[in-house]
């Protein structure tokens, strides 16, 4: 069955710490991986985005994200969070050759910076 | 920039009742998405719809759950007799192509009493 896994339900930081997430999937075929922040009383943002080429992608505000296709991995990073980075994550999977765009996401970890 | 619009903000229902949750996808997006996400629990995908057809449902998004277009900006959904455990978080979402990035509205949150 398909799903994705994060390992994290509340992660706790202070400023300018390393942030790294964990996002593992299931998934047969090739597939579009997705990384997805909701701050506080907001909608779902894409933060950034995979689907072919370099795995190492780079999205918004300092994040970046690697795909590793022999762990089925997706992990998130950033190397120092600040405060406004207090948020809910989600990691995502499409099928690659999707034609209903259906998306499966993680459980979501809550990332709690303290100033 | 543009982006996904959804009313009500919050909606409280009585068990048993109707209710629509109503949305405005980007305009110039074809593909057209519900989730839900229980409280505590993962975001997890309702429909999608495309060219006024349902192109995948998930369990579920049984016989008490419909989607419409009823013109050309707005995408609603109605639960036709709402029961506790359809208290959720409910997200609409839309994409040019399926294969797209999917933006997402606010939500609605329904409570059913």
């Amino acid at each position: 069955a398909q799903s994705v896994s994060q390992h994290n339900h509340h992660v706790i930081l202070s400023e300018a710490a390393s942030l790294e997430l964990g996002c593992n999937y299931s998934y047969g075929g090739t597939v579009n991986l997705f990384w997805y922040v909701q701050y506080p009383g907001q909608h779902l943002q894409l933060l950034l985005k995979y689907f072919s080429g370099d795995p190492l992608v780079k999205g918004i505000k300092g994040f970046e994200a690697e795909f590793i296709k022999s762990k089925f991995s997706f992990n998130l990073r950033k190397p120092s969070v600040q405060w406004s980075d207090t948020a809910e994550y989600f990691c995502a999977v499409k099928g690659g050759s999707s034609n209903t765009g259906k998306l499966i996401f993680g459980q979501g970890t809550t990332l709690q910076v303290k100033p | 920039e543009p982006e996904v619009t959804q009313t009500p903000s919050h909606q409280v229902t009585q068990m048993g009742q109707e209710v629509i949750l109503r949305c405005v996808p980007i305009s110039n997006h074809l593909y057209f998405y519900w989730y839900r996400q229980i409280l505590g629990q993962k975001v997890e995908f309702l429909v999608s719809f495309y060219n006024n057809e349902i192109s995948e449902k998930s369990e579920i998004f049984d016989d008490q759950f419909s989607v419409e277009r009823p013109d050309g900006s707005n995408f609603t959904l109605k639960i036709r007799s709402t029961k506790l455990e359809d208290s959720a978080m409910y997200f609409c979402a839309s994409s040019v192509q399926p294969n797209t990035e999917a933006f997402f509205g606010q939500g609605t949150r329904l409570t059913v009493v």
